[in-house]
């Protein structure tokens, strides 16, 4: 199916544990995102790529990482997870210069214990 | 420092009547705007935009303001539709070095339309 998927939907882990998440998107985008939503801050962006192997910091990347060695997948991991990594994760791709709208995926709502 | 702000976090209007909601920006580099629609459990879906030459933009039943002047932009709903109950986020990018194309998000503004 065309689109952008993430996965899994809902994750519980422990605090400590690397967890990935995964995004996958059809369209042959060059940019994809990383974003968190928490209470009170919108959406902020944790990571974002320019294009395969390029990847960059956004404005929260502290315990992220990320890689992006094909296009179409851009993994978020959380290499050591903590309770304040509790949030819900949206990753997002678009067309790059000129095309400022994104599509999102549906997110994944990670709980750490 | 949060350069994207939505001051109102929720919003609570009747049916049939108009709904503004607004945004804040202090990065004048910032060249697009854009809002957002989030329903529960879905990811955001793109509503509208503007391009900083213009002051308006209209779409059906969704108009944006922007005043460059004072940084501020609004979306107006008219006629307002319980459907149109969900968690608005503004949004503002540019493509000048600084940038490369990042969408930078308010807060989020909750607006409830009652019937």
């Amino acid at each position: 199916d065309a689109g952008i998927t993430q996965s899994p939907r809902y994750k519980i882990t422990e605090t400590g544990r690397q967890v990935t998440l995964m995004c996958h998107q059809t369209w042959s985008h060059s940019y994809m995102f990383w974003y968190r939503q928490d209470l009170g801050h919108g959406l902020r962006l944790i990571y974002y790529s320019a294009a395969a192997d390029i990847t960059d910091k956004g404005e929260v990347p502290d315990g992220y990482v990320v890689s992006r060695s094909k296009t179409e997948n851009f993994p978020l991991t959380l290499e050591s997870a903590t309770r304040s990594q509790t949030s819900v994760y949206f990753c997002a791709s678009s067309g790059g210069q000129g095309d400022y709208g994104y599509t999102f995926g549906s997110g994944t709502r990670l709980t750490v214990v | 420092d949060q350069q994207v702000k939505q001051n109102s976090p929720s919003l609570s209007v009747q049916e049939g009547r108009i709904s503004i909601l607004n945004c804040d920006y202090t990065n004048s580099m910032f060249d697009y705007f854009l809002w957002y629609k989030k329903y529960p459990a879905e990811g955001p879906t793109f509503l509208i935009s503007i391009s900083s030459i213009k002051d308006k933009n209209e779409d059906g039943r969704f108009t944006v303001f922007l005043n460059k002047s004072a940084k501020h932009l609004s979306l107006h709903i008219v006629p307002s539709q319980p459907g149109d109950s969900a968690v608005y986020f503004c949004a503002a990018s540019g493509w000048g070095s600084s940038n490369t194309g990042k969408l930078i998000f308010g807060q989020g503004t909750t607006l409830q339309v009652k019937p």
